[in-house]
Order: structure tokens, then C-alpha cells, then sequence
């Protein structure tokens, strides 16, 4: 089947420890995006690629970071400098002749 | 600056009753409208967009509605059913650049049986 998956679903870390999230995609679509969700908000942006070896800061980059090395591929590092790391995290992906985005299940970042 | 804006954060329906959720935007550069559904502990999944040349966009039970405007869409659902209980999300897009959605922050519906 063709989707998004996104692992772990539930993860946990001590503070100060980087942590990264997983994301793949069989759909063949260029563009990745990861957000970012917390209780009462919208979906914040934290990074999106259009194309491998390329991506963007989106609204909420800060104590982020991205690679796209495969198109299938868009892992997220939460690092220890990211000062509220504890949230829903969502990974998406779009083709360049679609309009909508695809989204995973999402990961549930525990940060003590 | 939230460019896409959800008044309500939930809203409660009869089921077999119309449900109405309403998006209201700010940059008059979007052209392109979606609406997402979201159970808890998933992710959104997409329900129906429009396009700024259009001012109605029907699916079944859902149709969408745009005025350019007032900046503001609406999501109607009839007849509401319980499985549609769920935080809805607007977004919106510029299609030109296509890159970035802004999505609202979102509206629980929840259908009373």
C-alpha cells in the first residue's frame, strides 16, 4: 500500500538528548514537510524539502534539523537546543502536480 | 501572525443536522483552500479544497464554501453523523509558489447521536 509512515508512534527522551524522527514515503512525491502540533494550535511548519539534497526553513526551524538524501526520505533531529520539544510531530508529503498533502500518523515526542 | 483563523475551537451538532465550520484569512495571495480531518493520535487527512476561481465545491456530504471577499471559507456537512466527530483544519496555499500551507488551528466537531 502507498502511504506515509512515520516511527516510532510514541517516543521518549531526557532533556539535553538529541532525538530523531523517522519519515518515508512510497508515494513518489518530490515535496516532504514536518510539523509541528501542540494542544489549541494549528500545524506550525518546521522544515520542507521540494526536492533531494534541498529543503527550507519553514515558521518554527529553531533547534531543528533535516536531510533529504533519498526522496523517500525525510528524517527530523530534535536537538537539545529546541527549548519545548515535547509535542505531536507530522510528517507530509505532496506531489508537484497535486495539491493536497499526504500526512503520516504522526510521533507523540515525550521530552523530561 | 496566524494568516488562517479558526474562531471556533469546537462546535457541537445533532446528528442528521447541518454542520457549519467556519475559516476566515488574512493574505488576500492564497488561492487554493483545503480542509483536513483529524482524529486524535492521527494524522489529518485531506476532505475537499477549492480553488479561488470557484466560490463552491461539493463531495457527497461536504461541500465547501469560498467568498474572496470577506477573505472567508465554510465547511458544511449534511447530514452530520457521528463519524464525523473530529478537530477539523483549514489551510490555505498560494498556488504559485506552492510551497507553504497555513493551517488554522483548528475546529472540534463533535455529532451527538
Amino acid at each position: 500500500d502507498g502511504g506515509i509512515t512515520q516511527s516510532p508512534k510514541y517516543l521518549f527522551r531526557k532533556e539535553g538528548q538529541n532525538v530523531t524522527l523517522s519519515c518515508e514515503q512510497n508515494l513518489n512525491h518530490d515535496a516532504m514537510y514536518w510539523y509541528r502540533q501542540d494542544p489549541g494550535q494549528g500545524l506550525r511548519l518546521i522544515y520542507y524539502s521540494q526536492i533531494v539534497n534541498d529543503f527550507q526553513k519553514g515558521d518554527i526551524a529553531e533547534g531543528y534539523s533535516v536531510s533529504r538524501e533519498k526522496k523517500e526520505s525525510f528524517p527530523l533531529t530534535v536537538t537539545s537546543a529546541q527549548k519545548n520539544p515535547t509535542a505531536f510531530y507530522l510528517c507530509a508529503s505532496r506531489g508537484l502536480a497535486g495539491y493536497e498533502q499526504y500526512f503520516g500518523p504522526g510521533t507523540r515526542l515525550t521530552v523530561t | 501572525d496566524q494568516q488562517v483563523k479558526q474562531n471556533s475551537p469546537s462546535l457541537s451538532v445533532q446528528e442528521g443536522r447541518i454542520s457549519i465550520l467556519n475559516c476566515d484569512y488574512t493574505n488576500s495571495m492564497f488561492d487554493y483552500f483545503l480542509w483536513y480531518k483529524k482524529y486524535p493520535a492521527e494524522g489529518p487527512t485531506f476532505l475537499i479544497s477549492i480553488s479561488s476561481i470557484k466560490d463552491k465545491n461539493e463531495d457527497g456530504r461536504f461541500t465547501v464554501f469560498l467568498n474572496k471577499s470577506a477573505k472567508h471559507l465554510s465547511l458544511h456537512i449534511v447530514p452530520s453523523q457521528p463519524g464525523d466527530s473530529a478537530v477539523y483544519f483549514c489551510a490555505a496555499n498560494v498556488l504559485l509558489t506552492g510551497n507553504q500551507f497555513y493551517f488554522g488551528t483548528g475546529t472540534s466537531l463533535t455529532v451527538i447521536p
